[in-house]
């Protein structure tokens, strides 16, 4: 079975600065998705980012990026230009590419605090 | 509007008694799913459903039963016989198509506390 470990329960940034969340995972797969939700105060679970892991190429969308590293089982999520409603919890999930259901294996989360 | 709802957004439970968590989807979804969220953790998958009809075990479904009559319709019954109910429960959908189709779309949740 998959495993999905972030190791920082909690992470603190200054407003506009940079921040990184990390995730590391255990497969024995090589087909495989990796996602960041944000969860915010309001408890909506919000789709951050997504990368393929056939994609060599670290997925980016706007002031959210990865930095993914296939080989040891890592993807952090890097905040640029940090903002007061980046304030969440952040879980990184794996989905296994040979799941039919798919079904995610979620990490415990890290809770970001912005400071302004 | 397209989404998933989760009524109700708070509801509180006597010991001993069962109760219905509602999830309703207009996405055209197949798949469905229910986790359950303690605080300070992640998410653990109880049910999910591919198809109506027919739905699956996840990792933590003992004490919860679900069914799946209708393809919008995914409810959730916590039974007197899971031990630890109080949690904050959410639902989500999946499609089988398309270019979002590994991605699962959440609904607001319901928090269920057990007096």
């Amino acid at each position: 079975a998959q495993t999905v470990t972030q190791s920082q329960p909690e992470m603190s940034v200054q407003e506009a600065e940079t921040v990184t969340l990390s995730c590391t995972y255990d497969t024995s797969e090589s087909d495989y998705y990796l996602f960041w939700y944000k969860q915010p105060p309001s408890r909506q679970m919000i789709l951050v980012i997504r990368q393929e892991a056939y994609k060599q190429q670290n997925a980016t969308e706007n002031r959210f990026s990865v930095n993914f590293q296939k080989a040891a089982k890592s993807f952090s999520l890097k905040i640029s230009d940090s903002q007061l409603g980046d304030a969440a919890m952040y879980f990184c999930a794996y989905r296994s590419g040979d799941n039919a259901g798919n079904m995610l294996t979620f990490g415990g989360g890290t809770r970001l605090m912005v400071k302004p | 509007d397209g989404g998933i709802t989760q009524s109700p957004k708070y509801l509180f439970r006597k010991e001993g008694q069962n109760v219905t968590l509602s999830c309703e989807q207009n996405l055209n979804h197949d798949a469905m799913y229910w986790y359950r969220q303690d605080p300070g953790q992640g998410l653990r998958l109880i049910y999910y459903s591919q198809i109506v009809n027919d739905f699956q075990k996840g990792d933590i479904a003992e004490g919860y039963s679900v069914s799946r009559e209708k393809k919008e319709s995914f409810p959730l019954t916590v039974t007197s016989a899971q031990k630890n109910p109080t949690a904050f429960y959410l639902c989500a959908s999946s499609p089988h198509r398309g270019i979002a189709y590994n991605e699962q779309f959440f609904g607001p949740g319901t928090r269920l506390t057990v007096l």
